[in-house]
């Protein structure tokens, strides 16, 4: 079982530019929420996805977007980047189906973002 | 806003007990409190939650106060590999996957 996966590692992009994250989530797991971690601070929560359909968002702008896909899978969109977009973006997937039995979120490793 | 209040930092000598703090006055009814761990530069690792009853697994034992406004998250034996920011949260079910983290207690394993 591979867990969860995120690509690309790690990334540089440029003020103004767009950026997209992908996420593939643990083996039977159909749901999957986005952080944004700040150097020395917590995860931030951006949104979760279940089913395809965005179903909680955190306090970000529109900027950032998402994707599921049948498969499960995800992705993160951030457009028009912000040098304050700069950290570490982690994916957390779960499965509602097993949520009563199995309460816990599984973390990818992350993707760095750096925006220069 | 924080729901939790945790020390920011703490020490524990190796193979010592690690008790780490946490204050969730504010918790209702149907809300969890959970633990996870990050270990510098990975993803946060799930520890252990609970509601009401005080809960152990391979990885810790949590002591939740009766009245629920506070628990504790110890680590029997800690280890040098235990070195890592630990967040307590307080969620209920729907929030399982959107975890509001706050800024954790860095915990540090000295030899």
């Amino acid at each position: 079982d591979a867990g969860v996966t995120q690509s690309p590692t790690h990334l540089i992009k440029t003020r103004g530019q767009q950026v997209t994250l992908r996420c593939s989530p643990k083996s039977g797991h159909d749901t999957v929420s986005w952080y944004q971690q700040a150097l020395g601070q917590g995860p931030q929560f951006i949104f979760q996805y279940y089913e395809e359909e965005e179903r909680q968002r955190g306090n970000f702008p529109d900027r950032f977007s998402g994707h599921q896909f049948p498969n499960y899978s995800s992705e993160l969109n951030v457009n028009a980047l912000l040098l304050g977009d700069s950290a570490l973006y982690l994916c957390a997937s779960s499965s509602i189906s097993l949520w009563d039995r199995k309460n816990e979120a599984f973390f990818g490793q992350g993707t760095r973002l750096t925006v220069v | 806003d924080a729901k939790t209040t945790q020390p920011p930092s703490m020490d524990c000598a190796e193979g010592r007990a690690a008790n780490l703090p946490c204050n969730h006055s504010t918790i209702s009814g149907n809300e969890y409190v959970y633990w996870y761990r990050q270990i510098h530069s990975q993803g946060p690792q799930y520890i252990i939650h609970g509601l009401k009853n005080n809960e152990t697994n391979e990885m810790a034992s949590l002591i939740i106060t009766e009245d629920r406004k506070s628990s504790t998250l110890i680590l029997p034996h800690a280890t040098l590999r235990d070195t890592a920011v630990y967040y307590c949260i307080v969620t209920d079910q729907t929030g399982a996957n959107n975890l509001f983290f706050g800024t954790g207690t860095r915990l540090t394993v000295i030899p």
